[in-house]
């Protein structure tokens, strides 16, 4: 069965520094995505990252980062220099494109914390 | 603007009162699908739809209906609701399977 782990309720970054929050995953499949959600306190949710199961180099998108580690089957999102703006909820979610199907795998998620 | 637009954003009802939850999107999306957000647990899937008329289950259709009969809704009917449907409740579509999925804002649903 495919399932996403976040090990991690919560987590405090200072501002401008560097926070790593982790992803692991499991899944038979061989063709993956996995993604990078945040869910601000006004709930919408926005998507940040992706990274494809094939893709061999990590995917980044301004100060996001993907640490894929394939062989840990390990997904961690990096975000550099953080902002008062990045507090929020951090989901990682995983889909399937071996079978016609939609559907993401969400984690529990981690709640960031950024302080002054 | 491209966007996944739902109503209500949010609803309080009462056990038993039929509703339902619209959700509509401008993008030519083909899938669609609805979650529902519970502390804790993450988004779980209820159903999705991967082209007009075709629809089938996620991890928690039970309490639930859906329809797609346009292309670009893809409505939630809770027949009768009950408090344990008390939760966030998202839409999203995606182009393709696999993709990313855009979001619509959210539907806050209490059931007394």
């Amino acid at each position: 069965a495919q399932k996403i782990t976040q090990t991690q309720p919560g987590m405090f970054v200072q501002e401008k520094e560097a926070v790593t929050l982790d992803c692991t995953y499991d899944t038979s499949d061989q063709s993956y995505g996995l993604f990078w959600y945040k869910q601000p306190s006004s709930g919408e949710m926005i998507f940040l990252i992706y990274q494809g199961s094939y893709d061999e180099q990590n995917a980044t998108e301004g100060r996001y980062s993907l640490n894929f580690q394939k062989a840990r089957k390990s997904a961690n999102l990096v975000i550099s220099a953080s902002q008062l703006g990045d507090s929020a909820m951090y989901f990682c979610a995983m889909s399937s494109r071996s079978y016609n199907t939609d559907k993401l795998i969400f984690g529990t998620g981690t709640r960031l914390q950024v302080f002054p | 603007e491209a966007q996944v637009t739902q109503n209500p954003r949010y609803l309080i009802t009462v056990t038993g009162k039929k509703l339902t939850v619209t959700c509509s999107q401008n993008m030519n999306h083909e899938y669609m699908s609805w979650y529902r957000q519970d502390p804790g647990l993450g988004l779980r899937q209820i159903y999705y739809s991967m082209n007009v008329e075709v629809t089938d289950k996620g991890d928690v259709p039970e309490g639930y209906k859906v329809s797609r009969k346009e292309k670009r809704n893809f409505p939630l009917i809770l027949e009768s609701p009950s408090p344990n449907q008390t939760s966030l409740y998202f839409c999203a579509s995606s182009p393709r399977p696999g993709n990313e999925q855009f979001f619509g804002p959210g539907t806050r649903l209490t059931v007394l």
